[in-house]
């Protein structure tokens, strides 16, 4: 159980259009998902909270405008990057929060989206 | 914000050793979780630990949470091990179940 999916796997896009990168909950419901990004050789940098139903919580220095977050429903989650431009070239990672008690919770990663801007 | 320090940054083991990754974060946690990061990017739980010790299989791991710091245990290591190994926590001073990740463990194994 727990898994979560990705798509696309990859994408390449010229520069100043956007990509739209979905993330799936496939056998149970989330509420809360998140957003990363992974340069080369680092660790993943949280770019925002997605909630069901609400607006995305963004990290500091994180263009909520550049970003777009949708959360339409309990197993869904898009991250749209709106005008890409080279240096928006990354690896971009979702999770989807699970709680497993009422004080508990694990997240889980979807396989992620390696975005080449040209 | 939290600090989350992970050691060694990088380990090389022959096939058959045993190793010990460290995770040092500098506040209190309501969620600890160690993740393996595969050679494609792939990030897989591997536990959930916020305090105390869990086994599974050649892997186990202990956090003192009284002390913060996490241990993660890999015992008779194989090839299919390599990758990158990251703790990750959600402090208790902040709400919303947002996990900071430390800088990772990168582990190979050889043949």
């Amino acid at each position: 159980g727990a898994v979560v999916s990705q798509h696309p796997s990859r994408v390449i896009c010229k520069s100043g259009t956007s990509v739209k990168i979905e993330c799936r909950s496939l056998d149970f419901q989330a509420t809360t998902m998140f957003w990363y990004r992974q340069f080369p050789k680092q660790s993943l940098m949280l770019m925002a909270t997605s909630n069901e139903g609400s607006k995305a919580t963004y990290e500091q220095g994180v263009e909520k405008d550049k970003f777009l977050i949708n959360h339409a429903s309990l197993t869904l989650s898009t991250l749209t990057v709106t005008s890409a431009h080279p240096e928006d070239s990354s690896f971009y990672i979702c999770s989807a929060l699970r709680w497993t008690s009422s004080e508990s919770y694990e997240q889980y990663f979807g396989p992620g989206t390696r975005l080449t801007v040209t | 914000g939290i600090q989350v320090e992970q050691s060694p940054p990088d380990l090389i083991l022959q096939e058959g050793a045993n190793s010990t990754l460290r995770c040092n974060f500098s506040d209190s946690v309501n969620n600890l979780q160690w993740f393996h990061q595969n050679p494609w990017g792939q990030l897989i739980n591997l536990f959930y630990i916020p305090s105390g010790t869990k086994q599974n299989g050649r892997l186990s791991a202990t956090t003192v949470a009284t002390e913060r710091y996490s241990l993660l245990y890999i015992s008779s290591s194989q090839t299919t091990d390599s990758g990158v190994y990251f703790c990750a926590v959600d402090p208790k001073e902040t709400s919303g179940s947002r996990l900071t990740f430390g800088e990772g463990t990168q582990l190979t194994v050889n043949p």
